[in-house]
């Protein structure tokens, strides 16, 4: 069974249009995470929930809205997508108590035409 | 968040050890210093974690400094499949946030 498990895998798209990376996680864990990966590799948190709470923000555009239904999912809903959102998201969880590993899924490769 | 600085690259051969320098200087007291991996086209992974002792795990091991000011990741055997960029992470207390730089890929060769 996959710990953390993304889908779409890979996601071709216009701008403009509207979509959405689902993620799942089956470790019991109580915080999940998004990240961004864009074309220069770089690796930049996007939001954090705790038990379905909002903790972490980091200044994303309005049009990304995660969607957290219950604690073992947490989804990202993109609105009117641009050229610059093309990069590989990375949906993670981990544990809140303590110093613990996070663990990542295989990402989702978007690319906005 | 504190800095990192580590080396943009390294190159090992197989089954030789590897020691994967970071410098954090401005790590706080309370910080832990994690160690991450992403081997090609996938998510990063879990490496191992200390903060003040040395640590040893199946994966690899952590020195890390009297002062704390650097850290050292020791793979002691390098295989083809550890080929990926490590990056290491100072951390308030846990991997709520963790703050990527631009880590150090590893090239082993055959």
């Amino acid at each position: 069974d996959t710990a953390v498990s993304q889908t779409p895998k890979y996601l071709v798209t216009q701008m403009g249009n509207d979509k959405s990376i689902k993620c799942e996680q089956n470790l019991g864990h109580d915080t999940m995470y998004w990240y961004k990966q864009d074309s220069k590799k770089f690796l930049k948190i996007m939001f954090s929930y705790n038990n379905k709470e909002l903790i972490i923000n980091e200044t994303v555009p309005n049009r990304f809205s995660p969607k957290s239904p219950d604690k073992a999912h947490l989804n990202l809903h993109i609105n009117s997508l641009e050229l610059g959102d093309s990069a590989v998201y990375f949906c993670a969880s981990s544990s809140r108590q303590g110093p613990t590993e996070a663990f990542f899924g295989q990402g989702t490769r978007l690319t906005v035409v | 968040d504190a800095k990192t600085t580590q080396p943009n690259s390294m190159e090992s051969n197989e089954e030789e050890p590897v020691h994967l320098p970071c410098n954090h200087s401005t790590i706080s007291g309370t910080d832990y210093i994690h160690w991450y991996r992403q081997l090609p086209s996938q998510g990063p992974e879990y490496v191992i974690h200390g903060l003040t002792s040395n640590v040893n795990n199946r994966m690899a091991s952590l020195a890390i400094a009297e002062d704390r000011k650097s850290s050292t990741l020791i793979l002691h055997r390098a295989t083809l499949r550890d080929a990926a960029v490590y990056y290491c992470i100072p951390t308030q207390g846990g991997s709520e946030k963790l703050v990527f730089g631009k880590g150090t890929k590893l090239t082993v060769n055959p």
